[in-house]
């Protein structure tokens, strides 16, 4: 297993566009999340998936924002009709849900899709 | 504090010196704290798990200690080399959340 991959890594834009990305997470991994960092901020929590249920998303995600995670394999997160704010680094991570808590899983991140929205 | 906190933005060092950084979270509701490592054009790379009040943890030339009741968590790096040269994240899990709260980093530049 070579770890969280993300697809595209960088990917430039028009304003008004469709963008979708897409996260290969660990196979025995059945938790995964996508985060946002914008510049100069850390990463902000997106959404999060248990197997292929999603089981919450941040009011940071629009209506124009929608992950998918058939299968409970790979995931996609689209953004439609693109803006200049959602320019960003989409990080995609995964890990092992532990019985009890969530909070001390380790994530296991991909090295980002870089998004530029012109 | 509402956020989790890291200080400072950043900072230059010459290759063999030690450093330290500190990272402050809420205190009430704690749960874990993480520190994540992030080289450019890499996946940030988790170092520690952080659980219990008085936890001290080493990886190597790296450590960390938490303090949860007064909520925060410092991270040492002793004889820094330029390979430690990356982002040094921390975030926290209050009441056990999927929901990490990341602060904003610390960048670490290690000069040779």
């Amino acid at each position: 297993d070579t770890g969280v991959s993300q697809d595209p890594r960088h990917k430039i834009t028009k304003r008004g566009q469709n963008v979708t990305f897409r996260c290969d997470p660990i196979s025995e991994h059945n938790r995964l999340y996508w985060y946002r960092q914008t510049l100069g901020q850390g990463p902000e929590f997106l959404t999060y998936f248990q197997n292929e249920a999603q089981l919450e998303k941040s009011r940071l995600l629009s209506d124009r924002f929608s992950a998918e995670r058939p299968k409970g394999s790979f995931s996609t997160l689209e953004i439609q009709r693109t803006e200049q704010g959602d320019s960003a680094m989409y990080l995609c991570a995964s890990s092992i849900g532990l019985a009890g808590g969530s909070g001390a899983n380790v994530l296991t991140f991909g090295a980002g899709s870089r998004l530029t929205v012109l | 504090i509402l956020n989790v906190e890291q200080s400072p933005q950043s900072l230059h060092v010459q290759e063999g010196d030690s450093t330290n950084f500190t990272c402050s979270f809420p205190s009430s509701n704690f749960y874990a704290l993480h520190w994540y490592r992030w080289e450019t054009a890499k996946s940030p790379e988790a170092l520690f798990v952080m659980t219990l009040n008085g936890d001290e943890k080493k990886k190597g030339r790296i450590s960390a200690t938490l303090n949860t009741k007064e909520g925060y968590s410092y991270l040492y790096i002793k004889g820094s080399q330029p390979e430690d040269s990356a982002t040094y994240l921390c975030a926290s899990s209050p009441d056990g959340t999927y929901k990490y709260i990341f602060g904003t980093g610390t960048r670490l530049k290690v000069l040779a």
